[in-house]
């Protein structure tokens, strides 16, 4: 079956880098596009990244353009997250999340189980 | 960029009412929208693509329809198990801010 595991919570300072980590299995890797979404605390959904293994083509949001970095690794199937010079308000849940395609723009149908990213002094 | 306006933001209906949920878009997405259902401290669940294509597994209860700019995500015979928060997203991208579905 189909699963996307997260690596584990991060408390950082501000300032630093998190990188979070997205392990797959269950189906073909470079077949399949892969989704970054991040929640706050009581918040919606954030839509961050995403990432095509097959030619590692990548799209950012606007609002993180140049904090955020998506990457892949086909030889472990597994998909990365960078954010760099964290703040207070990058506090959140992130979320991958598998696109039901190769292409941008499709849904994404499997969820990982979530890593909570806490930015504290 | 394209926002997503979903309405209403909280929605409280009885078991057995169909709900209506609404989500419009600042600018045409054709077809590219999607439906999520989110309960408390659970990732989001696909429930519908394509604006009226179910997803895997999801009961017929759900559908959706709507093309270019409104959508809509309609729930019949509402049970206590969709109370949930229900995100549209356009594109695979951008989310709307959410619609809470209160079963009482």
């Amino acid at each position: 079956q189909v699963q996307l595991v997260q690596s584990g919570p991060e408390v950082k300072r501000p300032g630093a880098s998190v990188k979070v980590s997205c392990k797959t299995s269950g189906y073909t890797f470079s077949t399949y596009g892969v989704g970054w979404v991040r929640q706050a605390p009581g918040q919606g959904l954030e839509w961050l990244a995403w990432i095509t293994p097959y030619t590692r083509s990548t799209k950012y949001a606007q609002k993180l353009q140049g904090r955020v970095t998506v990457t892949t690794d086909t030889s472990t199937k597994t998909a990365y997250m960078e954010l760099r010079s964290l703040r207070s308000d990058d506090t959140a849940v992130y979320y991958c999340a598998r696109s039901r395609g190769y292409s941008f723009g499709t849904p994404l149908d499997y969820w990982g189980q979530g890593t909570l990213v806490t930015v504290s002094s | 960029e394209i926002v997503l306006t979903q309405s209403p933001d909280t929605l409280s209906l009885s078991p057995g009412d169909r709900a209506t949920l609404s989500c419009r878009a600042s600018q045409s997405v054709s077809s590219y929208l999607a439906w999520y259902q989110q309960k408390p401290g659970q990732a989001p669940r696909l429930l519908v693509y394509d604006a009226s294509n179910r997803a895997t597994g999801i009961p017929a209860r759900f559908s959706g329809s709507g093309s270019g700019t409104d959508f809509t995500l309609s729930i019949s015979s509402l049970e206590p198990e969709d109370s949930a928060v229900y995100y549209c997203q356009q594109s695979g991208a951008t989310f709307g801010q959410g619609t809470k579905l209160e079963i009482k």
